[in-house]
């Protein structure tokens, strides 16, 4: 159990456009889910945590009007990059947690396997 | 602010030698420490995980850490390195105070030599 998808796997656009990416917890309900952005041959950085029924919260620096974040059921959250640009070329990756983690318990982060999006 | 780092972006082994991949971090509060293993274009898989009790982590395919408080290491061994090992691997910390948000280290990526 425990699996995340990501749609879709791989996207090129034109500059200017909008492209959707669907993160989906197969089997359970993601209270949390988190979106990260990896550049090549560097590391993840988290970009924002959303809880189902409520607003993103979006880590210093991300621009929230860019990267829209809908998390509008307890299995699909999605991420639009809003009038993409070559430098928002990036591979993305969402995660989901069960559950919200508290001081004494973590809920585990399970990772769908990215979207590789490029912007002509 | 908690961080992590992780010394040597890269380290090459030969097969059937020790792996060894530092990791210090830095955390305010007691941390959740995670090591998880990229392989080329897919997402992340856990290798193993501290939270409480024993110190000593076990995890999959034959990878363990250890964590010490007093160096703030989390540093991931394996006794005998296999070639299907060669990838990148991340070093992880999460604030209990935050919700399981986590922050990465920048990674190393492991090669093996036959």
């Amino acid at each position: 159990g425990a699996v995340v998808s990501q749609h879709p796997s791989w996207v090129i656009c034109k500059s200017g456009t909008s492209v959707k990416i669907e993160c989906r917890s197969l089997d359970f309900q993601a209270t949390t889910m988190f979106w990260y952005r990896q550049f090549p041959k560097q590391s993840l950085m988290l970009m924002a945590t959303s809880n189902e029924g409520s607003k993103a919260t979006y880590e210093q620096g991300v621009e929230k009007d860019k990267f829209l974040i809908n998390h509008a059921s307890l299995t699909l959250s999605t991420l639009t990059v809003t009038s993409a640009h070559p430098e928002d070329s990036s591979f993305y990756i969402c995660s989901a947690t069960k559950t919200t983690g508290t001081y004494y318990s973590y809920n585990e982060q399970f990772f769908g396997p990215g979207t590789r999006l490029t912007v002509l | 602010a908690q961080s992590v780092t992780q010394l040597g972006s890269h380290v090459s082994v030969s097969e059937g030698a020790l792996v060894l991949l530092r990791c210090n971090y830095s955390s305010s509060v007691p941390p959740y420490l995670f090591w998880y293993v990229q392989y080329p274009n897919q997402g992340l898989q856990l290798l193993l995980k501290y939270t409480t009790g024993a110190t000593l982590v076990k995890g999959i395919n034959g990878f363990e850490a250890e964590f010490k408080k007093s160096e703030t290491s989390f540093h991931l061994t394996k006794p005998s390195a296999h070639m299907s090992d060669a990838a990148e691997y991340f070093c992880a910390v999460s604030d209990r105070n935050q919700g399981g948000k986590l922050i990465f280290g920048q990674g190393t990526e492991l090669s093996v030599k036959p």
